[in-house]
């Protein structure tokens, strides 16, 4: 089944903070996030592999909670170049086999205005 | 440089006619992934394949087909048999399956359209 993302769509400033959660109605293992600008290739942003595991990558982090079988990506000080739609990709350990195989969120579309 | 190369950019299908859509990577990747994107949604997986002739179906198999002849080649053929294949579809590749901290790796992608 597919994860909720939340919100939907979001507009910023430039230097504001935002968080994007992730919701699975499945048991997770891993959580992936992505960021795709309009008509591009989705692009790698981090993996959390452990229960409470944080990660950060210049200003933007994220957070993978387990037990509530969620994540959330926070963003903070936000530049124009994080401007795209963020999508979640979840794996959980047993679904089909295959531990790489990823169910994608539905996207959080992110627009930061100067 | 490494990378992902999907052709064409744009594809053009007519009633009735099967097209297939290119997928070839350098990266050395064992797993090898097709996607379906529509308008405001997310992906959604078409095929895998975790290695050389052999492929699993996805969510969203039907009225498509794949192949995996080569490492480096995952072609993707949507048949007739789809009767709503506008979309943009997106090719991916990752280190190998079953490893939890492996990102995928896309390319650019193929816009599909009806005539």
């Amino acid at each position: 089944q597919q994860p909720v993302q939340s919100p939907q769509a979001v507009i910023l400033r430039e230097g504001e903070d935002a968080v994007i959660n992730c919701s699975s109605s499945k048991a997770l293992y891993s959580v992936h996030w992505y960021r795709q600008k309009h008509g591009e290739a989705p692009v790698f942003l981090m993996i959390l592999l452990k229960g409470g595991e944080q990660k950060g990558h210049d200003k933007i982090s994220a957070s993978f909670n387990e037990k509530k079988q969620q994540s959330s990506l926070y963003l903070t000080a936000s530049q124009l170049s994080y401007s795209g739609t963020y999508f979640c990709g979840t794996a959980s350990r047993y679904y089909g086999g295959a531990t790489n195989k990823l169910i994608f969120g539905t996207g959080t579309l992110l627009a930061v205005q100067p | 440089d490494g990378g992902i190369t999907q052709s064409p950019k744009y594809l053009f299908r007519k009633e009735g006619q099967n097209v297939t859509l290119s997928c070839e990577q350098n990266l050395n990747h064992d797993a090898m992934y097709w996607y379906r994107q529509d308008p405001g949604q997310g992906l959604r997986l078409i095929y895998y394949s975790q290695i050389v002739n052999d492929f699993q179906k996805g969510d969203i198999a039907e009225g498509y087909s794949v192949s995996r002849e080569k490492k480096e080649s995952f072609p993707l053929t949507v048949t007739s048999a789809q009767k709503n294949p506008t979309a943009f579809y997106l090719c991916a590749s990752s280190i190998a399956s079953g490893i939890d901290n492996q990102p995928q790796h896309f390319g650019d992608g193929t816009r599909l359209s009806i005539l």
